[in-house]
């Protein structure tokens, strides 16, 4: 029964074109994010969403687009993907405690490669 | 501009020692301190936090610990397990809704 669910799990496609990666969460949380950890292994903040509402946008290229909709999902569409797009994409939810991040709970990770 | 450091990439330690994870931060708008387990194409899985109100948190064989004024916290897990191999992140908080701040990780092997 899993908490947070990501599909696919692999993506391998060519330079130039759009994606998307989904996004479910069963626990209930009302806030969900996207990560990114490049080649580097460093696991950095995209995206923020509460109650589908952006919160968190951090300097992330316009080609990234998150859509949220409804609360327990929030979707990653990549437009024109770029090598440097290669990564490990987690998602993650959480119950926000007065706007302070707490526990967040993760997904298995997208493995996505631009060819 | 890191403002949460591991700067031990990797751990070995025998299996029944301690295994004690340093992490350093630098900003100091974060309260809320949070550690996570990464297996290898897993997600990364919660395992322990410490609000910056106290010094320790003890949970079964993992214990953190935290110096506000050092700016340092630790992770100590006694025994370790070969279970216990996987890479730590260290994770920061504060006044920024929802925004956790990770160090780069430390691979910890147990060995039997």
């Amino acid at each position: 029964d899993t908490a947070v669910s990501q599909t696919p799990k692999y993506l391998v496609t060519q330079m130039g074109n759009d994606k998307s990666i989904k996004c479910e969460q069963n626990l209930g949380h009302d806030t969900m994010y996207w990560y990114k950890q490049d080649s580097k292994k460093f696991l950095k903040i995209m995206f923020s969403y509460n109650n589908k509402e952006l919160i968190i946008n951090e300097t992330v290229p316009n080609r990234f687009s998150p859509k949220s909709p409804d609360k327990a999902h929030l979707n990653l569409h990549i437009n024109s993907l770029e090598l440097g797009d290669s990564a490990v994409y987690f998602c993650a939810s959480s119950q926000e405690d007065n706007g302070a991040a707490r526990e967040q709970f993760f997904g298995p990770g997208t493995r996505l490669t631009v060819l | 501009d890191q403002q949460v450091k591991q700067n031990s990439p990797s751990l070995s330690v025998q299996e029944g020692r301690i295994s004690i994870l340093n992490c350093d931060y630098t900003n100091s708008m974060f309260d809320y301190f949070l550690w996570y387990k990464k297996y290898p194409a897993e997600g990364p899985t919660f395992l322990i936090s410490i609000s910056s109100i106290k010094d320790k948190n003890e949970d079964g064989r993992f214990t953190v610990f935290l110096n506000k004024s050092a700016k340092h916290l630790s992770l100590h897990i006694v025994p370790s397990q070969p279970g216990d191999s996987a890479v730590y992140f260290c994770a920061a908080s504060g006044t920024s809704y929802g925004k956790l701040t990770f160090g780069q990780g430390t691979i910890l092997t147990v060995h039997p």
